[in-house]
């Protein structure tokens, strides 16, 4: 079975350009979560789907970060315009059972961002 | 919401050794996940242990749900068993995971 896919691995921006990761996530998995890593800390969450609604973004700087997650399946994560503390990894991670404390999340190899 | 915290925040091992990776929270919790974020960032998934002991090779876990802790230890380290190991526990029943700070593991040969 796949795994959760991530693109790109890897990218490079100055402050207050965009940038849009993306995620495919296992096969059937029908929550979808977006987290952010930054060095040194365990990873927080930013955005949760479950099929294409949003269930938590509490924790999104919706002045800049946005995403979307359409037909319920790939989403994409955009930030506009990115600061020098948005350098981190962004993971993606899914979820087979919806809305379930007792599901395993499996993680994508996430995305680096570094912003200069 | 709940909290996690782990100790010790590093750990240096000579090849070969034992060690125990703890986890306290500040809550009751229905799921508890150990994770291990490889040199290259990947977080792989090593247990889904809410409560009782499960092994899986070199690793075991422990969950007492009841005290609020969870062990993770590793036998026999390897230098290939580096890195970054986490524990996390659900926010609520919304299913997003609350990460503890992590526990650096550096194995030496």
């Amino acid at each position: 079975e796949a795994g959760v896919a991530q693109s790109p691995r890897y990218k490079i921006i100055e402050k207050r350009q965009s940038v849009a990761f993306w995620c495919n996530p296992i096969s059937g998995h029908a929550t979808l979560y977006w987290y952010q890593q930054i060095l040194g800390q365990g990873p927080k969450l930013l955005i949760q789907f479950q099929n294409n609604g949003v269930v938590d973004d509490s924790q999104l700087p919706k002045d800049r970060f946005s995403a979307e997650r359409l037909k319920g399946v790939d989403s994409t994560l955009k930030i506009q315009p990115a600061k020098l503390e948005d350098s981190a990894v962004y993971l993606c991670a899914s979820s087979l059972v919806p809305h379930s404390y007792q599901e395993t999340q499996y993680f994508g190899p996430g995305t680096r961002l570094l912003v200069l | 919401g709940i909290q996690v915290e782990q100790s010790p925040p590093d750990l240096i091992l000579q090849e070969g050794a034992n060690s125990t990776l703890r986890c306290n929270f500040s809550d009751s919790v229905n799921n508890l996940q150990w994770f291990h974020q490889n040199p290259w960032g990947q977080l792989i998934n090593l247990f889904y242990i809410p409560s009782g002991t499960k092994q899986n090779g070199r690793l075991s876990a422990t969950t007492v749900a009841t005290e609020r802790y969870s062990l993770l230890y590793i036998s026999s380290s390897q230098t290939t068993d580096s890195g970054v190991y986490f524990c996390a526990a659900p926010y609520n029943q919304g299913g997003k995971l609350i990460f503890g700070q992590g526990t650096e593991l550096s194995v030496k040969p």
